[in-house]
């Protein structure tokens, strides 16, 4: 089964609206998620770090006042993309890693309109 | 600065014929891991292996083999007689081990398309 469960998989929301995604990881604890954007036929490219207890660290270009990351426990992260716009389409995706492996979410395809 | 190049960005084969998908990484690191990923066209990211800096052994498991090497560094991975169900994105990807900085670097993927 699952070990990271990403929801909504799919979502479409109007322009200037805001939308959160979460992820949980259900099998073990993760003081550390992933949060990575992947536009069409493109790779995956890393966003940001969501860390438990601490405010989360956004690679550069990414704004962090747009997508908003709180990681609430230590087992789920949200990503809340504010104030959407069509370019902000694309399909994210989380990641929880364990000692062994990085465990991913199934993804969320984002589609503003 | 980590790197992943994934030169193929898309392979057409016809069923039953052996491919393999190339792979090539930078990193400063001298522990690290590799990855492979499978794609589907549901997007959901599906782990076919990994591997750390100190195992060259090369792996097979069914059809897949992994043929890693350090001195060139590479991590190839090869399909031995394809299926259609083999058709989807592979990505090749890499992350730190000492640090503790377990994001990975991926690769730009090859898209394989398996022909009946």
């Amino acid at each position: 089964g699952a070990v990271v469960s990403q929801h909504p998989s799919r979502v479409i929301c109007k322009s200037g609206t805001s939308v959160k995604i979460e992820c949980r990881s259900l099998d073990f604890q993760a003081t550390t998620m992933f949060w990575y954007r992947q536009f069409p036929k493109q790779s995956l490219m890393l966003m940001a770090t969501s860390n438990e207890g601490s405010k989360a660290t956004y690679e550069q270009g990414v704004e962090k006042d747009k997508f908003l990351i709180n990681h609430a426990s230590l087992t789920l992260s949200t990503l809340t993309v504010t104030s959407a716009h069509p370019e902000d389409s694309s399909f994210y995706i989380c990641s929880a890693p364990s000692n062994t492996e990085a465990f991913f979410g199934q993804g969320t395809r984002l589609t503003v309109v | 600065a980590q790197k992943v190049t994934q030169a193929q960005t898309e392979i057409s084969v016809v069923e039953k014929e052996d491919v393999t998908l190339d792979c090539v990484y930078e990193t400063r690191d001298t522990t690290y891991y590799l990855f492979w990923y499978k794609q589907p066209p549901s997007g959901e990211l599906v782990f076919l292996i990994r591997r750390n800096s100190f195992d060259e052994q090369n792996e097979i498991s069914g059809r897949y083999s992994w043929n890693f090497q350090k001195s060139t560094s590479s991590f190839n991975f090869t399909i031995t007689a394809s299926q259609v169900v083999d058709s989807a994105v592979y990505f090749c990807a890499l992350s730190e081990a000492n640090t503790g900085r377990r994001a990975l670097t991926f690769g730009s993927g090859t898209r394989l398309q398996v022909q009946p």
